[in-house]
């Protein structure tokens, strides 16, 4: 079965900096890969997705960017943060289309 | 646009009770349906997932069932238990291959001993 590692688990920063959010999986090839955020009082919000290296489709324009360098890697960046960046972000995979889509554990982000 | 609802936003049940929470959504035309539960400050775990062909799925004492025409699903919970405290989300894949789940704003449970 798959895993999903994501970290941190818990991040805080302060307006203006730099982010880098790592998501890696296993036991899986050439999954579907996606960035959500969840913000407080919101729904979950998609981001990004990914069906291939390189293959990177944005739903929200916004202060973020997404790459997939590798089959199972999935990085979330920001080059400035700002306020609005703060939630819990969550790396979801799914094996291909019609398939459960499976969740990492998250990374609480408080932009200050 | 696909919308996903869900009713109500939270809930408080005494221990024993069985319940459902509904989910709907506003264009039928779905690839398939899931339901996730997510505790506080973790990620969600995936519990019941129903293709658009089906009309329900059932593990342990869950329930999904699946009402494509009416835009409708509902999660059954037998004999619930305050373990089941959580909030429980359904979300909806559209009919189009590579496109990712849209999400209701999940219903909160709350289960009292």
């Amino acid at each position: 079965s798959q895993t999903i590692h994501q970290w941190p688990a818990t991040l805080v920063q302060p307006v203006g900096s730099p982010l880098s959010l790592e998501c890696t999986v296993e036991g899986t090839s050439n999954p579907n890969l996606y960035w959500y955020r969840q913000a407080a009082g919101r729904g979950l919000q998609l981001l990004f997705y990914s069906i291939g290296i390189g293959q990177i489709s944005s739903e929200v324009p916004q202060n973020l960017s997404a790459s997939r360098p590798q089959d199972r890697q999935f990085i979330l960046s920001s080059k400035k943060l700002l306020l609005s960046d703060s939630g819990f972000y969550l790396c979801g995979t799914t094996g291909g289309v019609g398939e459960k889509l499976f969740f990492g554990s998250g990374t609480q982000l408080s932009v200050l | 646009k696909q919308e996903v609802t869900q009713i109500p936003a939270a809930l408080s049940v005494p221990e024993g009770e069985n319940l459902v929470l509904n989910c709907s959504f506003t264009d039928s035309a779905i690839y398939n349906l899931q339901w996730f539960r997510q505790d506080p400050g973790k990620g969600l775990t995936s519990l019941l997932l129903i293709q658009s062909s089906q009309r329900e799925q059932t593990s342990g004492r869950l329930n999904a069932s699946l009402d494509k025409s009416s835009g409708r699903s509902t999660l059954y919970i037998a004999a619930s238990q305050p373990g089941d405290s959580a909030t429980y989300l359904c979300a909806v894949i559209p009919n189009q291959a590579g496109t990712a789940l849209i999400f209701g704003k999940g219903t909160t449970l709350s289960v009292s001993s």
